[in-house]
């Protein structure tokens, strides 16, 4: 079964640099989420859409940005990076109308 | 505002030993809950949800958990615990947001096993 890609799995940039992270949901879910895990920490939620229009907002600072394009695939933009932005940053997708989340495998982000 | 306690950070148990881990929910509704595994520098898979009717409901690899309101707990438990099970397990609970339901994790319970 299709499951939600995640590109690239591994980045490392420097401090004031941007990246992009990009996830692609399982075909025909109209809803992506991401979530930013900390070294040690549990995952926090960052941002969602729907059907390509944000949804809710999370704790997301305001350096990050995110759209979800026509063909549902996600973007999450972070410019001016941190050292505190290292972390792994996941994407999820669910069918309309559906609860569970699928996770992709994650992009692990370093900042040095 | 929702949020969930899992009181235990770290686990040991010997393989073949039975298993629970706690989790505490506060919820104003029926909630959604999750129980998610996450083994080291991976992402996280779906163990079992509950999101309705009976309350003990049964998920991948052995693991079932039970609802109890009364306790506000989502307690997930295995009868025989293999090496392979030694993980990190997160408790999450649904919260509606417009048109999308974030999920809030509880900080997660690091389980070892011993030979």
């Amino acid at each position: 079964a299709a499951g939600v890609i995640q590109s690239p799995r591994h980045l490392i940039k420097e401090k004031r640099e941007t990246a992009t992270l990009k996830c692609y949901p399982i075909p025909r879910h109209d809803t992506v989420y991401w979530y930013q895990q900390g070294p040690g920490q549990d995952p926090q939620f960052l941002i969602s859409f729907y059907e390509k229009m944000q949804s809710d907002k999370g704790s997301i600072p305001d350096r990050f940005s995110a759209q979800q394009f026509s063909d549902y695939h996600s973007e999450l933009n972070m410019s001016s990076l941190e050292l505190g932005d290292s972390a792994l940053y996941f994407c999820a997708s669910s069918p309309r109308g559906e609860e569970e989340q699928f996770f992709g495998p994650g992009t692990r982000l370093t900042v040095l | 505002a929702q949020s969930v306690t899992q009181p235990d950070i770290h686990i040991t148990v010997s393989e073949g030993a039975s298993l629970e881990l706690r989790c505490n929910y506060s919820y104003g509704a029926t909630p959604y809950l999750f129980w998610y595994v996450q083994s080291p520098g991976q992402g996280l898979q779906l163990l079992l949800k509950y999101f309705s009717g009976d309350t003990l409901v049964q998920g991948i690899k052995g693991f079932e958990a039970e609802f109890k309101r009364s306790q506000s707990s989502f307690n997930l438990r295995k009868p025989s615990v293999h090496w392979s099970d030694a993980a990190e397990y997160f408790c999450a609970v649904a919260r509606y947001g417009g048109a999308t339901n974030k999920l809030i994790f509880g900080t997660g319970t690091l389980l070892a096993v011993q030979p």
